[in-house]
C-alpha cells in the first residue's frame, strides 16, 4: 500500500471553479509539502506546512496531523493552474526525506 | 544563483557508459537532495547532503551510483556502467536546512540506449 494516497487522480474543471485535492498518508510526519509540476516542466514547491492552514494568493493548504490528512484548495481556478499537484510528506522519522504521492492531474478548461 | 541549476538538461548515453550529472544549488543552501523520477512515477529519494557530507545515501540503488559535494555547494551524481533501467529524470533540490522548503531544479533527463 502506498504510504501517500491522493484523490482524485485526475480532475477536470471549468475556469472559475473551486478545486480541492486531498492527501492522506499512513505514517507519522513532521511536515508536508505541496508541489506543482507543469507538463514537461520542473517541480515547484507551493507550500510546506506542519499544522493548520497556509494561504498564498488563490491557493490554500490545510493539514490535520492527527488525522493524517491534508488538502490543497484553489479558488477561482484558471487554465494556467493546469498541472500535476503532488503531496509529499516528510517521511516518518525524517525531517528531510520526502515521500511523493502519485499526483493529481488538474485540467482547467476556459 | 537565483535557482537550482542542473546540467545537462538532457543526456543520451549508451549502455555501459559513465555519466555525470551536475547540480548547482541556491547559494547558501546547506542541504542538497537528489531524487529520481521514472516515467509515470513519483520521485524517489536517492541521497541527502548536509554541507559536504552525505548524511543519508540509503536511496542509492546500487554501487554503480555515487554522489559528491566536495565544497558544500555544487554536487555531482555519477553513474557507472549505465543500464537501460537507469533512464529517468534526475532531480536535484536544495534547502536552507532541514525543516525548510525545497527548491527544485528542472531535472536532467537521462536516456540510456
Amino acid at each position: 500500500k502506498n504510504e501517500v494516497e491522493q484523490s482524485p487522480q485526475n480532475l477536470t474543471a471549468q475556469e472559475g471553479e473551486f478545486i480541492t485535492i486531498n492527501c492522506s498518508y499512513s505514517v507519522g510526519i513532521s511536515a508536508l509539502h505541496w508541489l506543482q509540476q507543469h507538463p514537461g516542466g520542473g517541480i515547484v514547491s507551493l507550500f510546506m506546512l506542519s499544522s493548520g492552514k497556509k494561504k498564498h494568493g488563490r491557493l490554500i493548504a490545510t493539514i490535520n496531523i492527527q488525522e493524517k490528512h491534508s488538502s490543497l484548495h484553489i479558488t477561482a481556478s484558471h487554465p494556467r493552474d493546469s498541472a500535476v499537484y503532488i503531496c509529499a510528506p516528510l517521511s516518518g522519522g525524517s525531517n528531510y526525506k520526502l515521500t511523493f504521492g502519485k499526483g493529481t492531474l488538474l485540467t482547467v478548461n476556459p | 544563483g537565483a535557482g537550482v541549476s542542473q546540467t545537462p538538461s538532457n543526456k543520451v548515453t549508451e549502455k555501459g557508459k559513465y555519466v555525470e550529472l551536475r547540480c548547482d544549488p541556491i547559494s547558501g543552501h546547506t542541504a542538497l537532495y537528489w531524487y529520481r523520477q521514472s516515467l509515470g512515477q513519483g520521485p524517489e529519494f536517492l541521497i541527502y547532503f548536509q554541507g559536504t557530507g552525505a548524511a543519508d545515501d540509503s536511496g542509492l540503488p546500487n554501487d554503480r551510483f555515487f554522489a559528491v559535494r566536495p565544497e558544500g555547494s555544487v554536487s555531482t551524481l555519477k553513474i557507472q556502467r549505465t543500464e537501460r533501467g537507469d533512464s529517468a529524470v534526475y532531480l536535484c533540490a536544495s534547502s536552507a536546512g532541514t525543516g525548510y522548503g525545497y527548491t527544485f531544479g528542472s531535472g536532467t533527463r537521462l536516456t540510456v540506449v
